[in-house]
């Protein structure tokens, strides 16, 4: 089992509201990620961090934004929830191995529905 | 155009049975692939890993391919249990790139009958 958790499992707010999905590990993973997944469709990398400091945009164009103060934890905000924000969103941790990503770990996802 | 492309889409078969899933990739310069399968509502998980000089893997019931040169992997599950009821995500990292960038496959939705 991975030691990466995220909170809340699943989530349903109305349109405008500001949320904030958690993410925490304490494997002491340098870099942490945020994927969007949708049904049926491939996992989209929107936000991802080499550690305390260090936060990059994905290839997913995406209205969240993350911190990163500590290093086990990742979490990521939206500032004014859309119902095009419904989605899966899943929290991952790997190992730093120079430009290689190693396996990534997951966390159990969050589950976000935008009325 | 570094793409990741999985087959089939969705597969049932009875309890007992072998399969076979498909991952065809474009990416290049291979790093390596892997193979995760996520369970319904779940997050995925690491099956197994695949470099360049590797042609077989195995894991339990799980054995992984890898051809390298028509850039083609496979992942063969044996004597199939309900609990191998699952999505299975092909992913590629690359090398040529400081984020040592990672391609998602869509995925193969593998339901097992009893």
């Amino acid at each position: 089992e991975a030691d990466i958790y995220q909170t809340p499992r699943y989530l349903v707010i109305g349109t405008g509201k500001k949320i904030t999905l958690e993410c925490s590990q304490t494997m002491g993973h340098d870099k942490m990620y945020w994927y969007q997944q949708d049904p049926g469709m491939e996992l989209h990398l929107i936000h991802y961090s080499y550690g305390v400091n260090s936060t990059e945009k994905g290839d997913l164009s995406s209205e969240s934004t993350v911190s990163r103060i500590r290093t086990e934890h990742f979490p990521l905000t939206l500032e004014s929830a859309r119902p095009s924000h419904t989605s899966q969103y899943l929290c991952a941790s790997s190992e730093s191995k120079g430009t290689n990503t190693g396996e990534l770990f997951f966390g159990e996802g969050s589950r976000l529905t935008v009325l | 155009k570094n793409q990741v492309e999985q087959s089939p889409q969705s597969l049932i078969i009875l309890e007992g049975k072998n399969c076979t899933l498909q991952c065809n990739y474009t990416v290049s310069p291979f790093s390596n692939l892997r193979w995760y399968k996520q369970d319904t509502g779940r997050g995925p998980v690491s099956l197994t890993i695949m470099t360049f000089s590797e042609n077989t893997k195995s894991n339990g019931r799980y054995t992984a391919t890898l051809d390298a040169d028509t850039k083609q992997s496979s992942l063969h599950i044996t004597a199939s249990q309900l609990s191998d009821s699952a999505s299975y995500i092909c992913v590629v990292s690359d090398r040529g790139s400081t984020l040592g960038r990672l391609y998602f496959g869509r995925g193969t939705q593998l339901t097992v009958w009893p």
